[in-house]
């Protein structure tokens, strides 16, 4: 069966400081992966996708970015963190159509 | 298409009574529906789903029902319990770029009062 990790669960780091975070599907291979972010009390914002190794899509400009090493790890990352990119950052995958599945997410708070 | 900038609509339900979660879309090609609960601190899961070739699919006591003409999806939750109480979303399939992508609405806040 299929299985999708994140981690860390949750991460607290100063404004300037870099971000990673990683996500990791088992049980498939060439899933499209997705990063979302969702505000506290708000709905899901698409951040990058991913159809393939090396292939990324930015849905909405901004100081983060994404890397696809690995045909199913899937890493948003940043240099200089904002105040403004706390939030719940969730990962999913899906195979091409249908379903897509979530991962646990991870709470980022920047301070 | 997504509105992440605008606060979650609620809604309130008696324990045992049935609820109605409704859902705007607005790509009249969007061939694919899905339904996803999130409860807090956890990531959205699957509820249920629906192609456009249907107007109504029924699962353990949920239903959804979709309506193209006015581009209109709801779910529906038959004898509602507290486990009930989330976060509910609804997402459309549009095909864009050579990748197939959910777009997800606002969400409703479920709350069951016992």
């Amino acid at each position: 069966s299929q299985t999708i990790h994140q981690w860390p669960a949750t991460l607290v780091q100063p404004v300037g400081s870099p971000l990673s975070l990683e996500c990791t599907v088992e049980g498939t291979s060439n899933p499209n992966l997705y990063w979302y972010r969702q505000a506290a009390g708000r709905g899901l914002q698409l951040l990058f996708y991913s159809i393939g190794i090396d292939q990324i899509s930015s849905e909405v400009p901004q100081n983060l970015s994404a890397s696809r090493p690995q045909d199913r790890q899937f890493i948003l990352s940043s240099k200089k963190l904002l105040l403004s990119d706390s939030g719940f950052y969730l990962c999913a995958w899906r195979p091409g159509y249908g379903e897509q599945f979530f991962g646990p997410g991870t709470r980022l708070t920047v301070l | 298409g997504e509105s992440v900038g605008l606060h979650l609509p609620t809604l309130s339900v008696q324990e045992g009574d049935n609820s109605i979660i409704n859902c705007a879309y607005s790509n009249s090609a969007s061939d694919y529906f899905i339904w996803y609960k999130q409860e807090s601190g956890k990531g959205p899961q699957f509820i249920i789903d629906i192609r456009s070739n249907m107007d109504k699919r029924q699962g353990q006591r949920v239903t959804v029902l979709l309506n193209k003409t006015v581009k209109h999806l709801s779910l529906q939750i038959a004898a509602t319990q507290p486990g009930d109480s989330a976060v509910y979303f609804c997402a459309e399939n549009s095909i864009q770029t050579g990748a197939n992508n959910l777009f997800f609405g606002t969400g409703t806040r479920l709350t069951v009062i016992p």
